[in-house]
């Protein structure tokens, strides 16, 4: 079974420039998170989608940042101005639904903002 | 707040060794826990699970203990290998229910001497 997939693997981008990455989950699976890690932490959930619908984006900043999953799909999470600050590893991870559901992570989007 | 820690950030073990590293939770209504380990530059890969009904599981080579009286988790890996080499995340789930998220703690490395 294919992991989840994400593209670009790293990205280097000036401050106020934008940013997009790219997310594929494992098939069926109908639950998408993004998180950021910057280094040396933890992931943080950055939104969670449930289906196309958006099931909690409480700690995305929404000034700059925006995702979606259209079609319950693929997912793109957008940065737009970058800042300093946002250098870190986006990781995408699906779950087949919500609650005690084992998250699969795919490899992270190395973004670095100069 | 609610929050996930660590007790130490390095863990330094002989090869062949057990390891056990501990984490602690604060939040009592979390109802799942999840070991990921994370190798550099890749994301955080499922390692073990655990509900909060149980208070043991094994796998292969690891096994997961839950105290809830004094919200502590622990994983325990028996003959440590080198490619155990990496930095582990607890991560806990709550609340209960549909709106259900992760949180991750910090994380430790675990550095397998040969």
């Amino acid at each position: 079974e294919a992991g989840v997939a994400q593209s670009p693997r790293y990205k280097i981008i000036e401050k106020r420039q934008s940013v997009a990455f790219w997310c594929n989950p494992i098939s069926g699976h109908a639950t998408l998170y993004w998180y950021q890690q910057i280094l040396g932490q933890g992931p943080k959930l950055l939104i969670q989608f449930q289906n196309n619908g958006v099931v909690d984006d409480s700690q995305l900043p929404k000034d700059r940042f925006s995702a979606e999953r259209l079609k319950g799909v693929d997912s793109t999470l957008k940065i737009q101005p970058a800042k300093l600050e946002d250098s870190a590893v986006y990781l995408c991870a699906s779950s087949l639904g919500v609650g005690q559901e084992t998250q699969y992570f795919g490899p992270g989007t190395r973004l670095l903002v100069l | 707040g609610e929050s996930v820690g660590l007790h130490l950030p390095t863990l330094s073990v002989q090869e062949g060794d057990n390891s056990i590293i501990n984490c602690a939770y604060s939040n009592s209504a979390s109802d799942y826990f999840i070991w990921y380990k994370q190798e550099s530059g890749k994301g955080p890969q499922f390692i073990i699970d655990i509900r909060s009904n149980m208070d043991k599981r094994q796998g292969q080579r690891v096994t997961v203990l839950l105290n809830k009286t004094v919200k502590h988790l622990s994983l325990q890996i028996a003959a440590t290998q080198p490619g155990d080499s990496a930095v582990y995340f607890c991560a806990e789930n709550n609340p209960p229910g549909a709106n259900s998220k992760l949180t991750f703690g910090k994380g430790i490395t675990l550095s397998v001497r040969p």
